[in-house]
């Protein structure tokens, strides 16, 4: 149980172009669902936390109006990475929760490459 | 930002041999910590989670321990096999819920 799926696995778009990345929960209802991006050897770094339902609540230094966020459904999250650059090539992860003490399923990540 | 680390950055094991890394977390504020298992090109599974100080836990080949007054925790691997590489991630989790990774400690079992 408790599988989160993420497409695209991998993508290259160029310069200047959206992309849009899904994080589904299959088997379970997520009430919170959380955006990662690590940069090489670095640790995973949380961008935003989004509620079903609700705006997303993004950390301190995330541009909201680049990085949008929407939790339509309890089983879907979206990530739009808006007008991209090369400097936002990296690798996105997004986790759910069922609510239950902090535990997050994590999804298998996303390498968005930016020409 | 949290200041969440752990050590070594990686290592490399001889299979049949044990090991163990740390993660290193501010004593103050803590609610929990996470140990996560993270295989390339899978999702990052969960291990433990931690909440006590002196808790102690154990799946299979794999332990870890928690010292919440120094701000530590090890993760043991005994009689490391090729499957356990991987690299292992923790997690701490304050009191206001902030959570903060560290960049994990890559393991490499060679045969």
């Amino acid at each position: 149980g408790a599988v989160v799926s993420q497409h695209p696995s991998w993508v290259i778009c160029k310069s200047g172009t959206s992309v849009k990345i899904e994080c589904r929960s299959l088997d379970f209802q997520a009430t919170t669902m959380f955006w990662y991006r690590q940069f090489p050897k670095q640790s995973l770094m949380l961008m935003a936390t989004s509620n079903e339902g609700s705006k997303a609540t993004y950390e301190q230094g995330v541009e909201k109006d680049k990085f949008l966020i929407n939790h339509a459904s309890l089983t879907l999250s979206t990530l739009t990475v808006t007008s991209a650059h090369p400097e936002d090539s990296s690798f996105y992860i997004c986790s759910a929760s069922d609510g239950a003490a902090y535990e997050q399923y994590f999804g298998p990540g996303t390498r968005l490459t930016v020409t | 930002i949290l200041n969440v680390e752990q050590s070594p950055q990686s290592l490399h094991v001889q299979e049949g041999d044990s090991t163990n890394f740390t993660c290193s977390f501010p004593s103050s504020n803590f609610y929990a910590l996470h140990w996560y298992r993270w295989e390339t090109a899978k999702s990052p599974e969960a291990l433990f989670v931690m909440t006590l100080n002196g808790d102690e836990k154990k799946k299979g080949r794999i332990s870890a321990t928690l010292n919440t007054k120094e701000g530590y925790s090890y993760l043991y691997i005994k009689g490391s096999q090729p499957e356990d590489s991987a690299t292992y991630l923790c997690a701490f989790i304050d009191s206001w819920g902030k959570l903060q990774f560290g960049a994990g400690t890559q393991v490499v079992v060679t045969p």
